[in-house]
């Protein structure tokens, strides 16, 4: 049974440009939460796709945007790249009508860099 | 909004010994679940425990127990035993009722000394 997968592993963007980020929930998982982790710092929450809607939302400017498909995989989408966006990004999935008690997977991140 | 503190940025620990890892947030909901995971330089994230708000009675999985102090808002980790295995960056976090959206602290790097 295959986890969260996430593609790519790394990324180097320069500023301005936009770049795509990809999750694949684990099997039998229905919602995907997306979560940027800055160097030294613990994960913040961006946003949360369920039944291909964006069920909640942290504080994070609209250049960040999202997508869920009717397969449950998602992608977040960042436009107008800037130097503080530079961080790991991490996917997590969740049963939520299951009811699975706060359990969530994550996946392994992918590492943006930009320049 | 929720906030969650980990007051110890670096721990370290010999192999074998006990360590005790401090967490205290702050909300007004009733309803939560706190966690604690494990973030090792692969990065993957992984659940070491999870506590319901609404049991009294501490976790434990294993090697490693939480002690729960509802009033004094404190979720601390205890790792029994400790492995070299379990170095790694550990973070606390909450969650309200089933939301979902997990709100954490800034983490304790822990070291194992052989």
């Amino acid at each position: 049974d295959a986890g969260v997968t996430q593609s790519p592993t790394h990324l180097i963007k320069t500023r301005g440009q936009q770049v795509t980020l990809r999750c694949s929930p684990k099997s039998g998982h229905d919602t995907v939460s997306w979560y940027q982790q800055a160097l030294g710092q613990g994960p913040q929450f961006i946003f949360q796709y369920y039944e291909e809607e964006e069920r909640q939302r942290g504080n994070f400017p609209d250049r960040f945007s999202g997508h869920q498909f009717p397969n449950y995989s998602s992608e977040l989408n960042v436009n107008a790249l800037l130097l503080g966006d530079s961080a790991l990004y991490l996917c997590a999935s969740s049963y939520i009508a299951g009811g699975s008690a706060g359990e969530q997977f994550f996946g392994p991140g992918t590492r943006l860099t930009v320049l | 909004a929720q906030t969650v503190t980990q007051s110890q940025p670096e721990m370290s620990v010999q192999e074998a010994e006990t360590v005790t890892l401090s967490c205290t947030y702050d909300t007004s909901e009733s309803d939560y679940y706190l966690f604690w995971y494990k973030q090792p330089p692969s990065r993957q994230m992984i659940l070491v425990i999870r506590q319901e708000a609404y049991k009294q009675q501490n976790a434990t999985e294993n090697r490693f127990s939480v002690n729960f102090q509802k009033a004094a808002k404190s979720f601390s980790l205890k790792i029994s035993d400790s492995q070299l295995g379990d170095a790694a960056m550990y973070f606390c976090a909450y969650m309200r009722g089933s939301n979902y959206k997990l709100t954490f602290g800034k983490g304790t790097l822990l070291t194992v000394n052989p």
